[in-house]
């Protein structure tokens, strides 16, 4: 499994654009990049997820460059709801283990 | 969308007593559901996986007879916790997967366990 680094934590302000970074240098040619949102004492939860190039659904955009050793979740005016952990995985998910790593804690201040 | 339960979503035993966690796909069949562990301010970490049918495989580290899975259906499978003590005391999280041609996971509420 691709391990993934992000940034711990970040912070931001009510009504901003958030981009959480995500490397994954070793990602391989079948994986997928998903990235779930997790609120205190829950199961995370689906945000996206991508192959290459750019996702967009109604919640955030997910930019994949060529080399896809990276990926960045895009979280468009983020309210104080959207404070949480978010995950990058990666790796050929569905009936596959998934692997979490540390996550970025966001917290959105007002 | 693809819903997953567990229940219960709050337990609390004493020292030695063993307690069952139960993870359902509400609207599809889980080929494979999983179960994680988390605990406070860490990371989600995987204890065993789970087919339908056949024996769970546990991850390293994780003793599989105290912590006895049981995948009896589709839609069904179980974590049984014997004789807790209270460094099981964790959030416990199951997921399921459709399987086929979905290439995402469903992750249940979670149940908190408090082993006194």
């Amino acid at each position: 499994l691709a391990k993934t680094t992000q940034p711990i934590s970040m912070d931001s302000y009510e009504g901003q654009e958030v981009n959480i970074t995500c490397s994954h240098n070793n990602i391989a040619t079948n994986d997928y990049i998903t990235w779930y949102q997790q609120f205190p004492s829950q199961g995370p939860r689906f945000i996206i997820q991508g192959y290459k190039t750019k996702v967009t659904n109604e919640v955030a955009s997910l930019f994949i460059p060529a080399d896809r050793k990276s990926s960045t979740l895009s979280l468009p005016r983020v309210s104080l709801s959207d404070t949480a952990v978010y995950y990058c995985l990666v790796g050929e998910t569905g009936a596959n283990n998934l692997f979490f790593g540390t996550g970025t804690r966001l917290t959105v201040i007002p | 969308g693809a819903v997953v339960s567990q229940h219960p979503s709050r337990v609390i035993c004493k020292s030695g007593t063993s307690v069952k966690i139960e993870c359902r796909s509400l609207d599809f069949q889980a080929t494979t559901m999983f179960w994680y562990r988390q605990f406070p301010k860490q990371s989600l970490m995987l204890m065993a996986t789970s087919n339908e049918g056949s024996k769970a495989t546990y991850e390293q580290g994780v003793e599989k007879d105290k912590f006895l899975i049981n995948h009896a259906s589709l839609t069904l499978s179980t974590l049984t916790v014997t004789s807790a003590h209270p460094e099981d005391s964790s959030f416990y999280i199951c997921s399921a997967a459709r399987g086929g041609s979905y290439n995402e996971q469903f992750f249940g509420p979670g149940t908190r366990l408090t082993v006194l």
